[in-house]
């Protein structure tokens, strides 16, 4: 079985701040992990993801991830902070194995402040 | 032209009435997914479909049916609706990697 755990529903960070998003994960076998963005009124689209090979995974807008397989972790970091990354954030969680439905954490709102 | 549509965006309807949300693919993916948005508790699948002969399950399948009409088409179907089903509704597909991508999405007041 596979299970995500996103801590913190709501994070709230300045502009220009740096931007942490926890994320661990259960899985019986080598998991593939996505981090997915929802801003508002629209639907998720993928920001990163990490399959096999480098640990430390470069998505679109300045984020990064970093698989943690001792801590079971993914979190998503950016260093700067941006008005326009307020949004929700889902991590995501796949069996790398025969199961081929992701589990989603319940997800994480990114306040930005000015 | 987006690459997941979804019809209606936005739905209001009676407790008791017959409703489908359809969902069309421009990717050529064989997968597809329904799933349900709830504010804090993230996504839940409805229903999935590895091809057009394959319909599974999700986790919240209760009050829900599907069609698969073909690779590109997917709806889902709320038979008698009650209000607990009100949510935000998401058609996904998946490519070989397992990437989804996700319609804008369907609104739903069930009064």
């Amino acid at each position: 079985a596979q299970s995500v755990t996103q801590l913190g529903s709501h994070v709230s960070v300045s502009e220009g701040a740096l931007v942490l998003l926890r994320c661990n994960y259960s899985s019986s076998v080598p998991p593939y992990l996505f981090w997915y963005v929802q801003y508002p009124n629209q639907g998720l689209q993928l920001l990163l993801k990490y399959t096999t090979g480098a640990t430390l995974v470069k998505g679109i807008n300045g984020f990064e991830a970093e698989f943690k397989k001792s801590e079971t972790s993914f979190h998503l970091t950016k260093p700067s902070a941006h008005m326009s990354d307020a949004a929700e954030y889902f991590c995501a969680v796949r069996d790398s194995g025969g199961s081929y439905i992701p589990t989603f954490g319940r997800g994480t709102s990114l306040i930005v402040h000015p | 032209d987006a690459d997941v549509t979804q019809t209606p965006r936005n739905r209001i309807t009676k407790t008791g009435k017959r409703i489908m949300l359809e969902c069309s693919q421009t990717k050529g993916h064989d997968r597809m997914y329904w799933y349900r948005q709830d504010p804090g508790l993230g996504l839940r699948l409805i229903y999935y479909s590895f091809d057009v002969k394959d319909i599974n399950k999700g986790e919240i399948s209760d009050g829900y049916s599907v069609s698969r009409q073909a690779q590109a088409k997917f709806s889902l179907s709320l038979e008698s609706a009650i209000p607990n089903q009100t949510a935000l509704y998401f058609c996904a597909t998946s490519d070989l990697v397992k990437t989804q991508y996700f319609g804008p999405g369907t609104r739903l007041l069930v009064l």
